[in-house]
């Protein structure tokens, strides 16, 4: 199975900070990555597939890029609603195993 | 709207049985491939199963004991469970995208808790 490793495990920052969050994939996956959002209690969140495009309804602050094995989602300039843990997940091949997440915090 | 709606969870003793069920609404659940993931308390999310139009795949920690499958009548997917462990403790949701053919997670329903204990 394809391993996911996500860079850093947790993350302190401030509103309107830039923020970039690291997925590295096990072995090539081209460009088939996938990053969610999740806030407590709640459902993740699709926020970026394909690697760089965006989710309907997502907003533009949110952007991601990368291809191969090392991939990364930045926030451009964060809210106070950004606040959350971050997954990656690949679509290469199966199983489709998602990232340890990378919590985000003030 | 696409709307996924779990059910089915609930406590189960080590190596019992259990269904979750997923009705979805706003889609077709034959027309697209359809996901369970689930998340133990705390930790992260994990892939567990998914369905395809002839096909099924699952993760290995749960392959010989889970049972992905689907009921186009109902619009609903299931997830039949057994030999559960104390370890599948989790909140179990399902997934999937409003473009047949995709694999990432457009759609996700609240979630069911599952809780393996004696």
């Amino acid at each position: 199975a394809i391993q996911l490793t996500q860079s850093p495990s947790s993350l302190s920052a401030s509103v309107g900070d830039r923020v970039t969050v690291t997925c590295r994939a096990s072995q090539g996956i081209s460009s088939a990555l996938a990053w969610y959002q999740q806030k407590p209690g709640k459902a993740p969140k699709l926020l970026i597939y394909d690697a760089s495009s965006l989710e309907s309804g997502v907003p533009s602050r949110f952007s991601g890029s990368g291809s191969g094995t090392d991939f990364t989602l930045t926030i451009s300039s964060l809210q106070p609603e950004d606040f959350a843990v971050y997954y990656c997940q690949q679509f290469n091949s199966l199983p489709f195993t998602f990232g340890p997440g990378t919590k985000l915090d003030i | 709207e696409v709307q996924l709606v779990e059910s089915g969870g609930g406590l189960v003793q080590p190596g019992g049985s259990l269904r979750l069920s997923c009705a979805a609404s706003g889609f077709t659940v034959s027309s697209n491939y359809m996901t369970w993931v689930r998340q133990a308390p705390g930790k992260g999310l994990e892939w567990v199963s998914i369905i395809y139009s002839g096909s099924t795949f699952y993760a290995d920690s749960v392959k010989g004991r889970f049972t992905i499958s689907r009921d186009n009548s109902k619009n609903t997917l299931y997830l039949q469970m057994n030999s559960l462990r104390v370890e599948e403790t989790a909140v179990y949701y399902c997934a999937s995208a409003s473009n047949p053919g995709a694999e990432y997670l457009q759609h996700w329903g609240q979630g069911t808790l599952v809780t393996v204990s004696s």
